[in-house]
């Protein structure tokens, strides 16, 4: 079945760029919408944004200009960049996946594991 | 923007009891895109319930939701002692794409 493997830096100063990639393994990175989610410590779910599988995106606007996600066909995987970051970013984040038509929406069916992305000085 | 208030933001039951957690939209728009999860401690979040009544792969049948305009429930039949855990309800579609509502723990 398909699996999400989520990777990057987990310890960042603040200012600096948030780099987190997951990995598509067991299927095809078309015909999805692949979604990036953050949680804060004790806190509850924070969209951050989506991309598709033609490389249309939707982002949070309370993220401003600060997120880019992009895909990458070629290699199974799709990428969140989160550039200032500040202790207000410090948080679990996840992938997942859903499928999307114009009358349906299959929910997030598939999440990777999260990883912890902690800002400090 | 859709905001998502669910309702209460905890619920104290025990083992074998049923369970209504509720889901209010600040503005209406299509059930086939709202969604619940079930989130444990230290765990992503899984999918239990898609287009307001339909259950995800492998989920119990003592899981169901519904729907009445700009109100939504997900109801626990009989809890079992792995459904303590908190849940949240999450639409898609409008501004922003994607929200989920605050979250209702559910607990012992």
């Amino acid at each position: 079945q398909v699996q999400l493997q989520l990777w990057g830096a987990g310890l960042l100063r603040p200012s600096e760029t948030l780099s987190l990639t997951c990995a598509v393994s067991g299927g095809s990175i078309s015909h999805y919408y692949w979604t990036w989610i953050r949680q804060p410590p004790g806190k509850g779910l924070q969209w951050i944004g989506e991309i598709n599988h033609s490389g249309s995106t939707n982002n949070n606007p309370s993220l401003k200009s600060r997120v880019t996600i992009s895909v990458d066909m070629s290699k199974n995987h799709f990428s969140l960049n989160l550039r200032s970051v500040t202790a207000a970013d410090s948080a679990v984040y996840y992938c997942a996946r859903a499928t999307v038509t114009a009358y349906s929406y299959s929910g997030l069916d598939v999440w990777g594991q999260g990883a912890t992305v902690t800002v400090s000085s | 923007e859709i905001v998502l208030t669910q309702s209460p933001g905890t619920l104290s039951l025990s083992p074998g009891e049923g369970a209504t957690l509720s889901c209010r939209a600040s503005q209406s728009f299509s059930s086939n895109f709202l969604a619940w999860y079930q989130q444990k401690p230290g765990q992503a979040p899984r999918l239990l319930i898609y287009g307001s009544s339909s259950r995800a792969t492998g989920v119990p049948d003592r899981f169901s939701g519904s729907a009445s305009g700009t109100d939504f429930t997900l109801t626990i039949s009989r809890l079992e002692p792995e459904d303590f855990a908190v849940y949240y309800c999450q639409q898609y579609g409008n501004s922003p794409r994607l929200t989920f509502g605050g979250g209702t723990k559910v607990e012992i």
